[in-house]
């Protein structure tokens, strides 16, 4: 199974913040990652498919790059509503495998 | 409203089976692949089983082959994971998920877009 690696595992950062995760595949992988955000208690929610697709309704303040082995969520200015988990996920193959998970705590 | 409802979770012994539902409204079930995810208590995503449109290729990760089971009702619009032989480190919320598998630059892609809420198996003697 292909692993998929994150980091940082949390980090901690201010509102208006810019924040990057990366996240980083065992073998090449095209474009085929996905980001979520998971708040504790909920479901995930669906940021960004095709390692750079926003999904319709999440703020433009989200974006998301890369391909092969190397990807990033960056969060351009950091807004209070945002804390929580993030998790990348690999579809390039089965079994598709997510991240440990990068959680974002505010300062 | 388009929704996903899981249910099914609950307390049971080492060895034993459930049998997960989820049941979808608001949207043609029909259309879309299906995904089963689990997330053990205080810990990160795994991805468990999809199925496609018609039910006609499953897929699952190796920690439960031969133990689970994906399957779904299209009439009724309702997707299940029969869980059997079960261990203690089956204990997780399930979710279900919808894969809207969009299409870019001539490639399918996984988009799990709409989710349950979670239901909670419990392994324990």
């Amino acid at each position: 199974a292909i692993q998929m690696t994150q980091s940082p595992s949390s980090l901690s950062a201010s509102v208006g913040d810019r924040v990057t995760i990366t996240c980083r595949a065992s073998q090449g992988i095209r474009n085929d990652l996905a980001w979520y955000q998971q708040k504790p208690g909920k479901a995930p929610k669906l940021l960004i498919y095709a390692a750079s697709s926003l999904q319709s309704g999440v703020p433009a303040r989200f974006s998301g790059s890369g391909s092969g082995t190397e990807f990033t969520l960056t969060i351009s200015a950091l807004q209070p509503e945002d804390f929580g988990t993030y998790y990348c996920l690999q579809d390039y193959n089965y079994p598709r495998t997510f991240g440990q998970g990068t959680r974002v705590e505010f300062k | 409203e388009l929704q996903l409802v899981e249910s099914g979770g609950g307390l049971v012994q080492p060895g034993g089976s459930l049998r997960l539902s989820c049941t979808a409204s608001g949207f043609t079930f029909s259309s879309f692949w299906m995904t089963w995810v689990r997330q053990a208590p205080g810990k990160g995503l795994e991805w468990v089983a999809n199925i496609k449109r018609d039910g006609s290729e499953t897929h699952y990760v190796d920690s439960v082959k031969g133990r689970f089971t994906i399957s779904r009702d299209n009439a009724k619009n309702s997707l299940f994971l029969h869980v059997n032989s079960l261990r203690a480190e089956d204990t997780a919320v399930y979710y279900c998920a919808r894969d809207t598998t969009p299409w870019a630059d001539g490639f399918p892609y996984d988009a799990f877009d709409i989710w349950g809420q979670g239901t909670m198996v419990t392994v324990s003697s």
